[in-house]
């Protein structure tokens, strides 16, 4: 079955303690990215990959880091979670190319609570 | 700021009747538009997806765009209580960037 798993899916944790959500998927997809939602705002890309070791900034990067050492992992690190990262954490995938969106998968969301 | 506006409702209809979802973009430059559906608590599920002006129809759903007006929207005909969830309209200019709207909430009462 196509799928993208995240893990945790749910966390609470304290303010300055590094945390990492793990992001995988079994499509073999070039193209990952993490987005946060919050209430009113909607899904905000956080970053994205390309493909392996290529990986650039989305729309609300502060506060965040990825890697991707391997195609099928892409792993968000918070070092320093403040209670302003408290949200709802989706990651997803899709082929690259323009027609990519067209099968975009997310995973089941992750949601964590920053105290 | 590139933007997706939607009303965030919510919108209700009752069963059976035709669900209007609408959708307005700042971006001229946009080329391809996506509706999402996002039961509580889920994760969004494309839907439909659009690139030329005019209709697109699958099944119950029909997505419209009117570049000119920077418009796109979402028709569900014979709506049920199982279509109540959020729906996000999504907008690419570009390879990398896909911008969501804050979504409007579907309550399809029997």
């Amino acid at each position: 079955e196509a799928q993208v798993t995240q893990n945790p899916r749910y966390l609470i944790t304290v303010t300055g303690k590094k945390l990492t959500v793990t992001c995988s998927q079994n499509m073999n997809h070039e193209y990952m990215s993490w987005y946060r939602q919050d209430p009113g705002l909607g899904l905000r890309q956080i970053y994205y990959s390309m493909n392996v070791e290529v990986t650039d900034k989305g729309d609300v990067p502060e506060g965040y880091k990825v890697s991707r050492k391997e195609k099928r992992n892409f792993p968000l690190i918070l070092e320093s979670p403040s209670p302003n990262q408290t949200s709802l954490y989706f990651c997803a995938s899709r082929p690259s190319g323009t027609s990519g969106y067209n099968e975009q998968f997310f995973g089941p969301g992750t949601r964590l609570t920053v105290l | 700021q590139k933007e997706v506006e939607q009303n965030s409702g919510p919108l209700s209809v009752p069963e059976g009747a035709i669900a209007s979802l609408n959708c307005t973009y700042s971006d001229r430059g946009s080329q391809s538009f996506f509706w999402y559906r996002q039961y509580s608590g889920k994760s969004p599920e494309l839907i439909m997806f659009i690139y030329s002006n005019g209709d697109k129809e699958d099944g119950r759903f029909t997505a419209q765009l009117n570049k000119a007006s920077q418009y796109v929207s979402l028709l569900i005909r014979d709506s049920q209580p199982s279509d109540s969830a959020t729906y996000l309209c999504a907008v690419s200019g570009g390879y990398n960037k896909l911008i969501f709207g804050a979504g409007t909430r579907l309550a399809v009462h029997p």
